[in-house]
C-alpha cells in the first residue's frame, strides 16, 4: 500500500525566508504526486502536480517541487516567504491505474514579520 | 460550470441521528470519492465510486454508507451519527486514471459536529 509521510507538523519561517515542506512517498512504481493548500476554513486548492512529463515542478504562488525517485522525495520550496502563504500544505500520492489519493498528514506554515 | 458542489456547508447532529451529505458534479467525471479530514490526520478516503451504480470501501468506511445511481451525484449517508464522525467532509470526482493524471476536483467541504 502506497503511504505519504510529511516530515514536520509545523513550520516557521520569517518573511521572505526560504520555504521547505518535506515529502517523502513510498509506492512500487513511480505515482503521480500532488500538493494541495489549505487556508483556514477553507477548501482544498491544487499547487502542483508531477506526472512524469518534468522532474521540477512549478505551481501557483511562486512554488515549485522536485521529484527524486531515488530519494522517494517530491519536496515543496519556494525561494521567498509571504506572510500570505501561511496555510496548512498536503502532499498526496495516486498510484497510476488508480483515481483516489491518499494523503500525508500535512504541515501547518507560519510566517512570521 | 459550477464544479463539485456540497450541501450542507454545516450541520450539526444529535449522536443517534441519520443524515446525507450531498456531493453533485457538472464535468462529467466518472470517479468520485469521499474524504474526511481530521486535525493531524491529514484527509482520509471513506469511499469511492468508479462509475454509476458501483462503489467501493477505502481506508476508513465503517459507520458510512454511499449509492452512485447518476454519473453526477454521490451521496454520503450516516446512518446513526456517532461523536467520532465529527469532521470536516469533501468530495472530489476525477476522470478515470489513464485518461487523465488523477488530478481530483474537490468541492468546498461541509463541516459535520455530532454532539
Amino acid at each position: 500500500a502506497q503511504s505519504v509521510t510529511q516530515l514536520g507538523s509545523h513550520v516557521s519561517v520569517s518573511e521572505g525566508a526560504l520555504v521547505l515542506l518535506r515529502c517523502n512517498y513510498s509506492s512500487s512504481v513511480p505515482p503521480y504526486l500532488f500538493w494541495y493548500v489549505q487556508y483556514p476554513n477553507q477548501g482544498l486548492q491544487l499547487l502542483l502536480k508531477y506526472t512524469s512529463a518534468a522532474t521540477l515542478v512549478k505551481g501557483i504562488n511562486g512554488f515549485e517541487a522536485e521529484f527524486k525517485k531515488s530519494e522517494t522525495s517530491f519536496h515543496l520550496t519556494k525561494p521567498s516567504a509571504h506572510m500570505s502563504d501561511a496555510a496548512e500544505y498536503f502532499c498526496a500520492v495516486s498510484e497510476r491505474g488508480y483515481s483516489t489519493l491518499t494523503f500525508g498528514k500535512g504541515t501547518m506554515l507560519l510566517v512570521s514579520p | 460550470n459550477a464544479g463539485v458542489t456540497q450541501t450542507p456547508k454545516f450541520q450539526v447532529l444529535k449522536t443517534g441521528q441519520s443524515m446525507t451529505l450531498q456531493c453533485a458534479q457538472d464535468m462529467n467525471h466518472e470517479y468520485m470519492s469521499w474524504y474526511r479530514q481530521d486535525p493531524g490526520m491529514g484527509l482520509r478516503l471513506i469511499h469511492y465510486s468508479v462509475g454509476a451504480g458501483i462503489t467501493d470501501q477505502g481506508e476508513v468506511p465503517n459507520g458510512y454508507n454511499v449509492s452512485r445511481s447518476t454519473t453526477e451525484d454521490f451521496p454520503l449517508r450516516l446512518l446513526s451519527a456517532a461523536p467520532s464522525q465529527t469532521s470536516v467532509y469533501f468530495c472530489a470526482s476525477s476522470y478515470p486514471s489513464g485518461r487523465a493524471d488523477n488530478e481530483q476536483f474537490f468541492g468546498p467541504g461541509t463541516r459535520l459536529t455530532v454532539l
